[in-house]
């Protein structure tokens, strides 16, 4: 099964707003990752934060995780249109690394 | 350029016939994956190796067979095709599991 589980499932909004991808997992963690996907291609890695972190940001990017509640969240702020893709969280543990179902954002021009 | 190449990209075969997804990375990473993406499942993870000649099973492994010879290839083998392994299939690497990782650009497979 899968760990862990992006909410919501497809997130349209308009150009300049912020978008708001949340994951939640089961189990412990050392790391939780965050990959996007352009349609049908590999995933790139944005963002790796380690059960020790709380918060991370990339450019416009911030990531939170919440290791008490088992949830993270990917914050984009001032979305492009080129910003459309697929986004994945990914946990990590000594055993295993589970991606979830992705969340699916469009950003409309 | 670091990366994770796949071939081939696109491969449209019939059931039964043996086919060799081939993956290779040049940043000398120990641990390489082979998931598969169907829509509504997210990725699978197929088989991964810790390092050469160090291989294990995943979430969906059967169908499939993987060997690990060289530290940068990880080939992906299907003995037997079946319908139910047409799907988008990527490879990626890592230093280590638990690390971040490196996709290939995928291989479309159509089985008929």
């Amino acid at each position: 099964s899968q760990q862990g589980e992006e909410d919501p499932q497809a997130l349209s909004i308009q150009e300049g707003e912020n978008a708001t991808m949340n994951c939640s997992y089961k189990t412990s963690i050392n790391n939780l990752q965050w990959y996007r996907q352009n349609s049908g291609r590999g995933l790139v890695h944005l963002i790796l934060i380690r059960s020790n972190e709380r918060e991370k940001h990339s450019g416009r990017l911030r990531v939170t995780l919440d290791t008490s509640k088992k949830s993270s969240s990917l914050l984009i702020t001032a979305s492009r249109a080129a910003d459309t893709a697929s986004y994945f969280c990914a946990t990590a543990s000594w055993q295993k690394v589970t991606f979830g179902i992705g969340t699916k954002l469009q950003v409309i021009p | 350029e670091a990366q994770v190449t796949q071939n081939p990209r696109y491969l449209i075969t019939v059931t039964g016939k043996k086919l060799t997804v081939t993956c290779s990375q040049n940043m000398n990473h120990e641990y390489m994956s082979w998931y598969r993406q169907d829509p509504g499942l997210g990725l699978r993870q197929i088989y991964y190796s810790m390092n050469v000649e160090v291989t294990d099973k995943g979430d969906v492994p059967e169908g499939y067979k993987v060997s690990r010879k060289e530290k940068r290839n990880f080939p992906l083998i299907l003995e037997s095709p079946s319908p139910n392994q047409t799907s988008l299939y990527f490879c990626a690497s890592s230093l280590q599991r638990e690390e971040t990782q490196y996709f290939g650009p995928g291989t479309r497979l159509l089985v008929l």
